[in-house]
């Protein structure tokens, strides 16, 4: 079945430091990649995606995900976190089809100490 | 900023009563999707419409639950006799091949079912 893992459900972090949130997928293809993020009670603002090309791509807010086929991750960085990064990362993909829906992981909750 | 707009932001409503969620999408965007997501989880993708046709709906989408988008244009999602599950945020989200297949979400209805 198509899914899509996060597997860290709440990570803390101090401000100042780096960050790496985890995404796996299953699926033989490679599928479209997408990471959002959502502050309480809000939708969800796209930081970054990948379709095609070079692995490594840069989002907005200082945020960059590499896509790795071999391991069929697609993991979010960042060099150094800010308080205004606490807020919940989805992880998501379009593993094909007409409709182009979007599957997404269960979430990562960021927390960041001053 | 013409994003995809949601409304009401908020309901609140009784047992067994009827509510209705508007969504109206980026404009040109031909594509629209309506996703739920609980406390906690991920947005679980629930229909699909391609211009005015509704392509896909999910097995969560139950007999109480119709969507519409005539004329292509915004689109409606109604919950009839709502139960307390109900209790969730609606996303509505849309993209085009303009957008280069790039989902954009609103910023989501809230419904509390007391």
């Amino acid at each position: 079945a198509q899914s899509v893992t996060q597997p860290d459900i709440h990570i803390t972090v101090s401000e100042g430091a780096s960050l790496e949130l985890r995404c796996n997928y299953s699926y033989g293809a490679t599928p479209y990649l997408f990471w959002y993020v959502q502050s309480p009670g809000q939708g969800l603002q796209l930081l970054l995606k990948y379709f095609s090309g070079d692995t490594l791509v840069q989002g907005i807010k200082g945020f960059e995900a590499e896509f790795k086929r071999s391991q069929s991750s697609f993991n979010l960085r960042k060099p150094s976190v800010h308080w205004s990064d606490a807020a919940e990362y989805f992880c998501a993909v379009v593993f094909g089809g007409a409709t182009n829906k979007l599957i997404f992981g269960t979430g990562t909750l960021l927390a960041v100490q001053p | 900023d013409t994003g995809v707009s949601q409304n009401p932001r908020h309901k609140i409503t009784k047992r067994g009563q009827n509510v209705t969620f508007r969504c109206d999408p980026i404009s040109e965007h031909n594509r629209l999707y309506w996703y739920r997501q609980t406390l906690g989880q991920g947005p679980e993708f629930l229909t699909y419409f391609q211009n005015e046709a509704q392509l896909e709906k999910s097995r969560l989408l139950s007999d109480r639950f119709s969507a519409e988008r005539p004329k292509g244009s915004f689109s409606t999602l109604e919950i009839q006799r709502t139960e307390q599950g109900d209790s969730a945020m609606y996303l509505c989200a849309s993209s085009s091949q303009i957008s280069g297949n790039t989902i954009y979400f609103g910023e989501g209805s809230w419904l509390t079912v007391v």
